[in-house]
């Protein structure tokens, strides 16, 4: 069974940087691994829905974004070490909420499934 | 971008009964619509993918249909465990989105 895992999240100031990771685990079956599966940053902010920032296809090659983040945040992985990575810089208030990553469901179909437990990004002075 | 609007944003029944949720796309996805659950403190789980295929493990009281514009999650009969926000999710055109969520709640 495939468990994700996200850290690095925390308070930070208006115009700072933090690095959120995400391992995962259970990569063990049919030779299946995680560079088969794109992965994908969502986030919620408290009380609203569900956001789509950030998809990686598995290889790394190819990257995609949302609008409100694109040029401040940078997806990357590390298959050697089964490692999903958000660097997100130039932080505004508004970034403030739970940060998810998800691993595709089935190969190639960019839907998520599972997920991790997220982890808090608040953006505040 | 294409917009998906969920309606209506609380649906209240009662255990037992249906649940019709609707998911309408400002453009067509053709079929590339999943919907999700999600319940209070928990991570998203994929329910339904392609329109009307169920997840590993989602149980047959769980369906979806439609196409193009017009998508609906029914689950024929309410459990307790059904009660929670229901989210859809195109992957027809980037940036991916997801519309805004039905909660259905215990009447």
């Amino acid at each position: 069974e495939v468990q994700l895992l996200e850290s690095g999240g925390g308070l930070v100031q208006p115009g700072g940087s933090l690095r959120l990771s995400c391992a995962a685990s259970g990569f063990t079956f049919n030779s299946v691994t995680f560079s088969s599966y794109a992965m994908t940053w969502v986030r919620q902010a408290p009380g609203k829905g569900l956001e789509w920032v950030s998809a990686i296809t598995g290889s790394g090659g190819t990257t995609y974004y949302a609008d409100s983040v694109k040029g401040r945040f940078t997806i990357s992985r590390d298959n050697s070490k089964n490692m999903l990575y958000l660097q997100m810089n130039s932080l505004r208030a508004e970034d403030t909420a739970l940060y998810y990553c998800a691993k595709e469901f089935l190969s190639t179909n960019y839907w998520f499934d599972p997920w991790g437990q997220g982890t808090l990004v608040t953006v505040s002075s | 971008e294409i917009v998906l609007t969920q309606s209506p944003v609380t649906l209240s029944l009662s255990p037992g009964e249906r649940a019709t949720l609707s998911c309408r796309a400002s453009q067509s996805v053709s079929s590339y619509l999943a919907w999700y659950q999600q319940k209070p403190g928990q991570a998203p789980r994929l329910l339904i993918y392609d329109t009307s295929n169920r997840a590993t493990g989602i149980p047959a009281r769980f369906s979806g249909s439609g196409s193009a514009t017009d998508f609906t999650l029914t689950i024929s009969s309410l459990e307790p465990e059904d009660f929670a926000v229901y989210y859809c999710q195109q992957r027809s055109n980037w940036p991916l989105t997801f519309g805004g969520g039905t909660k259905v709640e215990i009447k």
